[in-house]
């Protein structure tokens, strides 16, 4: 069972435009949740990450904004550049006990010249 | 570079083989966590151990098998392997256990099984 539901499963962006990756999570002892980006060939690294004592974080063209009553959260990158090309995993963890991440399914987002 | 050593990077193999892959954390780092990446999965939590114990179970197999050693070092055991297995296999490391915050990734190691 998928405990952090992504979408879309992929996206395709003109340079200079907004990419809007959406998650949602049912687990309410799910209080960390980190956006991770990977290229091909290499392992998944931080992007940025939020704790759901805040609406919203950001971080240069990066955003997480995160809906508690919902229980969802999505990142935004805007301007978006072809560098950004990548897989894109949200993730979920609680403060309790171990804090191993439970990952969407990601997001490949293109962004196009 | 995130500091954390997988190897293999590439291995084939046949069905029913045994496989063992191995990872060394970041310097310091006392948490060692495996996954498994297949294309229609996702990142799938696999284990967690803690300096040495396991701390957390994910969906691992009972076929597969890991440990951590005195020098922190994970070893992820894959036995009987099936043509499913086929994944990347991703090992991670954290300083701590029972504090949300980043996972430093290895590059995984890609196993087929032929």
């Amino acid at each position: 069972q998928q405990q952090v539901k992504q979408s879309p499963q992929s996206l395709i962006v003109q340079k200079g435009g907004i990419s809007i990756i959406n998650c949602a999570y049912e687990n309410t002892a799910f209080d960390y949740f980190p956006w991770y980006q990977q290229f091909p060939g290499k392992g998944p690294a931080l992007l940025i990450a939020i704790r759901p004592d805040v609406s919203e974080k950001k971080e240069g063209r990066f955003t997480i904004s995160f809906n508690k009553s919902a229980k969802q959260f999505s990142l935004h990158i805007m301007d978006s550049q072809p560098g950004d090309s990548a897989t894109y995993f949200c993730a979920a963890s609680a403060q309790t006990g171990a804090n191993n991440l439970f990952f969407g399914t990601g997001t490949r987002l293109t962004v196009i010249p | 570079d995130s500091g954390v050593t997988q190897t293999p990077k590439h291995l084939i193999t046949a069905t029913g083989q045994r496989v063992t892959l191995r990872c060394s954390p970041r310097s310091g780092d006392l948490s060692v966590y495996w996954y498994q990446q297949s294309l229609d999965q996702g990142l799938q939590f696999l284990i967690q151990y803690y300096n040495g114990e396991e701390r957390a179970k994910g969906n691992i197999l009972e076929r597969f098998s890991a440990q951590q050693f005195p020098d922190l070092h994970s070893e992820l055991n894959l036995s009987s392997l099936e043509l499913g297995d086929s994944a990347l296999y991703f090992c991670a490391s954290s300083l701590q256990t029972g504090v949300a915050g980043e996972l430093f990734f290895g590059e995984g190691s890609r196993l087929t099984v032929l």
